[in-house]
């Protein structure tokens, strides 16, 4: 089983359409989460960092649980140009540093 | 703005030859990764380094070797290329030895295909 894993999609919605990915974590251990956005043939930007008592940007909302190890991400009024791959980021300490597992990745298509 | 360079976008290697990928990042950053991105297995993690002259195995090491002489630049080395080490490969850097909630910033990335 992965440590970190995500329905890889692809979700297709219309311009407009509120989507939801979700991401299992199986450490409990871990520790910082983040969701990372990767358009077609680039590299990986951080979207945003997710906090516990959850936190939004703009039409972006990220959400924590830890009792069930998932993190959410929300996407309110879809455009266009919010169509990439969407990756889960796990961060979880180690000794003497930390290691970053990444999801597989989520891909999402908005349509006009 | 941080920058991460990697040497080349596109690489084609024949079999056995001996290939050198270059990471430069020039934002002082402690620590630097080098992963692979294939198709449906997402970026798994290869070698990262927290320090000059300090590097730690990934999940898939096996195949590599890395070397980071300088704080700026992290190396990876493919001791002997094979068809199965076609990929994607992306060097990242982030701030902070040990901390937990620093980005990290990406490479362009490399494509590399070995025939």
């Amino acid at each position: 089983r992965k440590e970190v894993e995500q329905d890889p999609g692809p979700f297709n919605v219309p311009e407009g359409a509120t989507v939801a990915f979700n991401c299992t974590y199986s450490n409990s251990a871990s520790q910082s989460f983040f969701w990372y956005r990767q358009d077609c043939r680039k590299e990986p930007k951080l979207l945003m960092s997710v906090y516990s008592s959850g936190n939004e940007d703009g039409r972006f909302t990220a959400q924590l649980n830890r009792a069930s190890q998932y993190i959410s991400l929300l996407i309110r009024d879809s455009k266009l140009s919010d169509s990439a791959t969407y990756l889960c980021v796990v961060l979880r300490g180690l000794t003497g540093g930390f290691k970053t597992i990444f999801g597989a990745g989520t891909r999402l298509f908005v349509k006009a | 703005d941080v920058k991460v360079t990697q040497s080349s976008r596109y690489l084609v290697k024949r079999t056995g030859e001996k290939v050198f990928l270059e990471c430069v990042q020039d934002m002082d950053h402690e620590n630097m990764f080098w992963y692979r991105q294939d198709p449906g297995l997402g970026l798994r993690l290869i070698y990262f380094s927290y320090d000059v002259k300090m590097k730690e195995k990934g999940d898939i090491p096996e195949g590599y070797s890395v070397s980071r002489e300088k704080k700026e630049r992290f190396s990876l080395i493919l001791e002997s290329a094979s068809t199965n080490q076609t990929s994607m490969y992306l060097c990242a850097s982030s701030l902070g030895q040990g901390r937990l909630n620093t980005e990290a910033f990406f490479g362009q990335g490399t494509r590399l295909t070995v025939v």
